[in-house]
């Protein structure tokens, strides 16, 4: 079936760099996509979303990119701090779809 | 603004018997969905509840049950646990009405389900 991936389980980033955490989906139909942070002990916190008709979006800190051409998604976290230490999320849905398709998901660990 | 909120939040039981998981939806939502997390995945769809109906169901046996109230809080029912039925359950709460539709999922913390 359609699955969302991610191309690294783990990602070590010195605190202050940039951080990019990619996704690649495999369902063309796929018309929103979201990034979720996951704490240990907590459930998962939104961090930004995008539409298919953008190809990227700018939050605090935070950037989505989306490249539907070839199916991938990236989310990019500026000058990283310790507390961006967590599992990170890709997720899409189907226009008409209620189902949030995750991927597995991908460590961030802050190296101090 | 009180988020999304489940109870309890850790369970144990044994096979075969039947466990209820509870949640309220976040201030102003309308839309319940219920997710299940095994240890080092994505969180996987089981059912969304909308105007006291499951609106649509994940890939998940019928043990899996639910119900909204008029309050918008709903409840998950596993019946017949297995062992595998281990896990994280996360509700997640949004806003859909059929005019308009936010489609950012809010979560809750999650219930830990270990069936012995």
């Amino acid at each position: 079936g359609e699955s969302v991936g991610l191309h690294l389980p783990t990602l070590s980033v010195q605190e202050g760099d940039n951080s990019i955490i990619n996704c690649a989906y495999s369902n063309s139909a796929s018309d929103y996509f979201i990034w979720y942070k996951q704490e240990s002990g907590k459930g998962p916190q939104f961090i930004i979303d995008i539409r298919s008709n953008m190809d990227k979006r700018q939050g605090q800190r935070v950037t989505v990119l989306l490249n539907k051409t070839v199916k991938h998604l990236s989310l990019q976290i500026a000058a990283t701090q310790p507390g961006d230490s967590a599992v990170y999320f890709c997720a899409e849905k189907e226009f008409g779809n209620e189902k949030l398709t995750f991927g597995t998901g991908t460590r961030l660990t802050i190296i101090p | 603004d009180a988020g999304v909120t489940q109870s309890p939040t850790h369970l144990i039981k044994t096979r075969g018997q039947q466990v209820t998981l509870r949640c309220s939806p976040k201030s102003g939502h309308d839309t319940v969905s219920w997710y299940q997390q095994a240890l080092g995945q994505g969180p996987q769809f089981i059912f969304q509840y909308y105007e006291e109906e499951e609106r649509q169901r994940g890939n998940f046996p019928d043990r899996f049950s639910g119900h909204q109230f008029p309050n918008y809080s709903s409840e998950l029912n596993v019946n017949a646990l297995l062992l595998g039925d281990s896990a994280l359950y996360l509700c997640a709460s949004s806003y859909g009405t059929t005019r308009e539709r936010d489609e950012k999922l809010f979560f809750g913390s999650g219930t830990q389900l270990s069936v012995l």
